[in-house]
């Protein structure tokens, strides 16, 4: 069962234009979300996250919705770069509860940004 | 970049030999992790160890054991190997257990199965 969704395994978007990724997740307890970028032959690279306390978070052109009403973010990127191609994944966790916390990856999501 | 070396980066075993992927660290971070990487999965953590001879299993421990010896190596070992433990495996590291403090994901293992 799994509690981080990316119903999207790949999108594609014009250079310049506005990149949109989506995620779902299913545990009300989750309060602090991830988005990680991984190019081919690389390991995952964080790029920015947000606090359940908050419903944006902006650094750059990367831009990351909170919606808790309906257990979704959204990852803008804006505009888009042709290096911005990469599988992004979407990931929470579980706050401060002492010892390890437990993050919870979604599939993944290939993002092709056409010149 | 974190200075996080994964050897080997590629290999090829057959069925029921042991296997020892190798997770190197100059950062001198408490936290290591071992996770892999499957098609429809994500990223599922294996393992993780909090300190020098302390581990703790993660949620697909099932077939892997782990080791810390230094703090700048943590070891993954597959006892005896099995075609369904073919995956891309990485190593990963933070200086702490908080989900807040960023993880780290070193280059990755190609492991395949025969």
């Amino acid at each position: 069962d799994q509690q981080v969704k990316q119903n999207s395994p790949s999108l594609s978007v014009q250079e310049g234009r506005i990149s949109i990724l989506n995620c779902d997740y299913t545990n009300s307890m989750f309060d602090y979300f991830l988005w990680y970028k991984k190019y081919p032959a690389e390991g995952p690279t964080f790029l920015i996250s947000i606090s359940s306390i908050k419903d944006k978070n902006e650094d750059g052109r990367f831009t990351v919705f909170l919606n808790k009403s309906a257990k979704h973010l959204s990852l803008h990127i804006v505009p888009s770069q042709p290096g911005d191609s990469a599988v992004y994944f979407c990931a929470a966790s579980i706050g401060d509860s002492g010892g390890y916390q437990k993050v919870t990856f979604g599939i993944g999501t290939k993002l092709q940004v056409i010149p | 970049d974190a200075g996080i070396t994964q050897s080997p980066r590629h290999k090829v075993t057959e069925t029921g030999t042991p296997v020892t992927l190798r997770c190197h660290q100059t950062e001198n971070h408490r936290y290591m992790y071992w996770y892999r990487q499957d098609p429809g999965h994500g990223l599922r953590l294996i393992h993780y160890s909090y300190g020098v001879k302390d581990t703790d299993k993660g949620e697909v421990s099932d077939g892997y054991s782990v080791s810390r010896s230094k703090t700048e190596d943590f070891l993954l070992t597959l006892e005896s190997a099995t075609s369904s433990q073919t995956s891309v495996y990485f190593c990963a590291i933070s200086t702490s257990a908080r989900s807040t403090d960023t993880q780290y994901f070193g280059p990755g293992t190609r492991l395949t199965v025969l």
